[in-house]
């Protein structure tokens, strides 16, 4: 079975905080993903990366970084976060073109 | 560049009627398609996938697609809706690009699927 596992499932931070949002998946996969979902909004990507230190910037990358220094784990930073950043977060991992096995999520809270 | 839109934000239908689910794409190359479901609680769900091939993909609670490349849509049907069918339902698409780049993987905004006694 396909397992990624993202390393939270609640997070309260508070405002100005740098926060790390981990991901791992066991598939060795190339492609991994961070969005967020928001109600009405669906999911919206942040940042996605093809192989190991390469990321390529999503839809809302302002106000988050990426790091993946191995294959196997995408982190999400936010370097200073806000309130408008609370939100559900969401890692994803896929081989190139195949369907995208998903964590469950972060539940990420800002004060 | 890529873009998906779900027509749609909540369906209702009753208990044993068909359920259609909308979805356009825009891709500047030939697509992967997929449709995943996410429960109350829970992550996301592969349904289906279109990769290439057959254009009527079927998928697994009895869910089918089929790919229209001239009407560029990917609509979700089922046809008898059950109450655990209540989810919310989001479409996908995933350009079909060679080795070496990213494929990125663009979500709709997702559509509320209720089901009525």
């Amino acid at each position: 079975d396909v397992k990624v596992t993202q390393s939270s499932r609640y997070l309260v931070k508070r405002t100005g905080e740098k926060v790390f949002l981990e991901c791992v998946q066991d598939m060795d996969h190339e492609n991994m993903f961070w969005y967020r979902q928001d109600p009405g909004l669906g999911l919206r990507l942040i940042y996605f990366s093809y192989d190991v230190k390469m990321k390529e910037k999503g839809d809302i990358p302002e106000g988050y970084s990426v790091s993946r220094e191995k294959k196997e784990r995408f982190s999400l930073i936010l370097e200073s976060a806000s309130t408008n950043q609370t939100s559900m977060y969401l890692c994803a991992s896929s081989l190139i073109g195949g369907e995208a096995f998903f964590g469950q999520g972060t539940r990420l809270t800002v004060v | 560049a890529q873009s998906v839109t779900q027509l749609g934000s909540h369906v209702s239908v009753s208990e044993g009627a068909l359920v259609l689910l909308r979805c356009n794409y825009s891709s500047s190359v030939p697509p992967y398609l997929f449709w995943y479901v996410q429960y109350p609680n829970q992550g996301l769900q592969l349904l289906l996938k279109y990769t290439t091939g057959a254009t009527l993909v079927k998928g697994i609670n009895g869910f089918e697609a089929e790919f229209k490349k001239s009407e560029t849509s990917f609509h979700l049907t089922k046809p008898s809706a059950h109450m655990s069918d209540a989810a919310e339902y989001f479409c996908a698409v995933s350009l079909h690009i060679n080795t070496g780049t990213a494929s990125k993987l663009t979500f709709g905004t997702g559509t509320r699927l209720q089901v009525t006694l």
